[in-house]
């Protein structure tokens, strides 16, 4: 499996965007990049997935550089709403299927 | 949309009892995982079972069992409880048992041991 680093917190204001770097260097070829996020005593939710270059929904985008060994999650204009904890998570669809929570990044927004 | 249903949402036991969660999977989905996520801790993931055959497992204590019925909904089972054990415990639920594949998560059950 592959390891993530994320910064452990982050603050920032309303209306800004935010932008949570993971970095993943030994990220193998069949891996896909996924991003969930949590509130206080609820269950994770899926944000967003990507497995090159850049993906955008509705939330959010994922920008992933040619070697992959690092994504980035970007918020545009967050509000309150949105404190809580992004999980990076790595892994392919032959070595199992769960996730593997590493330590996630707490976004506190703030007025 | 429907969404994962997990009973009961509270449950209290003392040392040494035993506990069963049940957890009712988004309709047609034929995956279910349980995670277990202490106190200021992050999800760790326990156990997983893909058209009711286990499928993977993760740091399960062999207290702890687990098995998904015909109807796909699955059922944690925990005995000889110990105070460690508080958690909330989350189900989630997929469609296809791949990485890949987007993890609905149920609301959780909140687990006291005292």
């Amino acid at each position: 499996l592959a390891k993530t680093t994320q910064p452990i917190s982050m603050d920032s204001y309303e209306g800004q965007e935010v932008n949570i770097t993971c970095s993943h260097n030994n990220i193998a070829t069949n891996d896909y990049i996924t991003w969930y996020q949590q509130f206080p005593s609820q269950g994770p939710r899926f944000i967003i997935q990507g497995y090159k270059t850049k993906v955008t929904n509705e939330v959010a985008s994922l920008f992933i550089p040619a070697d992959r060994k690092s994504s980035t999650l970007s918020l545009p204009r967050v509000s309150l709403s949105d404190t809580a904890v992004y999980y990076c998570l790595v892994g392919d669809n032959n070595s199992g299927y769960a996730l593997n929570f590493g330590k996630g990044t707490s976004l506190l927004v703030t007025p | 949309a429907a969404g994962v249903i997990q009973s009961p949402r509270h449950l209290i036991k003392e040392k040494r009892e035993t506990a069963t969660l049940k957890c009712y999977p988004i309709p047609r989905h034929d995956t279910v995982y349980w995670y277990q996520q202490g106190p200021g801790q992050d999800p760790q993931f326990l156990i997983s079972f893909y058209e009711k055959m286990q499928s993977d497992k993760g740091s399960i204590p062999d207290r702890f069992s687990a098995q998904q019925f015909s109807d796909y909904h699955s059922e944690l089972n925990m005995s000889s409880l110990e105070l460690g054990d508080s958690a909330l415990y989350f189900c989630a639920s997929s469609l296809g048992a791949q990485f890949s594949n987007e993890q609905f998560f149920g609301p959780g059950t909140r687990l006291t041991v005292l």
